[in-house]
């Protein structure tokens, strides 16, 4: 089976534009989920699917933050519009589901903010 | 809220020597969490180490071993003979029963040296 798979490896914007970051969860897998890893905050929930339904939004990252399932085998990750501050890897991942609690994750992005 | 301490950010260690990396935990829930060991090897995305999903229990993988004590709400990895492979970013977490997402501590990094 192909683990998480996360597109593009590495990603520089302009302040103010919008990226998009992609994530293919392992076939089968209920759950995704998108995290920020930073070196001050560590590693922070962004979002958390759970059959394609949106379970949890990260609170703070509401604003210029948005996840979606498009299908059951891609998610989207969407930053309008990005700040300096949003320079961080992303990691997705992702869980067969309720009761299985072990997380596969993606590679990450990088993504610096200019 | 939920949260996980992990007090070392960086450990250095012999080869075939102890090693033992702090973790505590902090949580509201009134249902024991589940606990684990995340581990990022150079190169290599986040992967799953250990994890004991009930107090009192240990778990083991790799020669590393982490008990579940949750008088002192702590989740200790250790190993008793390290090796340059061991090398890596070691990463405790912990999820609520039935809800999988994961609160990471800030990671130890380990440098085991010949």
């Amino acid at each position: 089976d192909a683990g998480v798979t996360q597109t593009p490896r590495h990603e520089v914007a302009e302040k103010g534009q919008t990226i998009i970051l992609k994530c293919e969860p392992v076939s089968g897998h209920n759950d995704l989920f998108w995290y920020r890893q930073t070196k001050i905050q560590g590693l922070e929930l962004l979002s958390y699917f759970r059959s394609k339904s949106l379970m949890e939004d990260g609170g703070a990252f509401k604003d210029r933050f948005k996840a979606e399932m498009l299908n059951s085998s891609f998610s989207t990750l969407k930053i309008q519009p990005t700040e300096p501050k949003d320079s961080a890897v992303y990691l997705c991942a992702s869980s067969l589901g309720l009761g299985v609690y072990e997380q596969y994750f993606g590679p990450g992005t990088r993504l610096t903010v200019l | 809220g939920d949260s996980v301490t992990q007090t070392e950010g960086q450990v250095t260690v012999s080869e075939s020597k102890s090693l033992i990396i702090n973790c505590t935990y902090s949580t509201t829930s009134i249902a024991y969490p589940n606990l684990f060991w995340y581990v990022r090897y150079p190169g290599e995305g986040l992967q799953l180490l250990l994890k004991v999903i009930t107090a009192g229990q240990k778990g083991s993988s790799r020669g590393f071993e982490a008990t579940y004590n949750k008088e002192t709400t702590s989740f200790h990895l250790q190993k008793a003979s390290v090796q340059e492979s061991d090398s890596a970013v070691y990463y405790c977490a912990l999820a609520l029963p039935n809800y999988n997402v994961l609160y990471f501590g800030s990671g130890t990094k380990l440098t085991v040296e010949p």
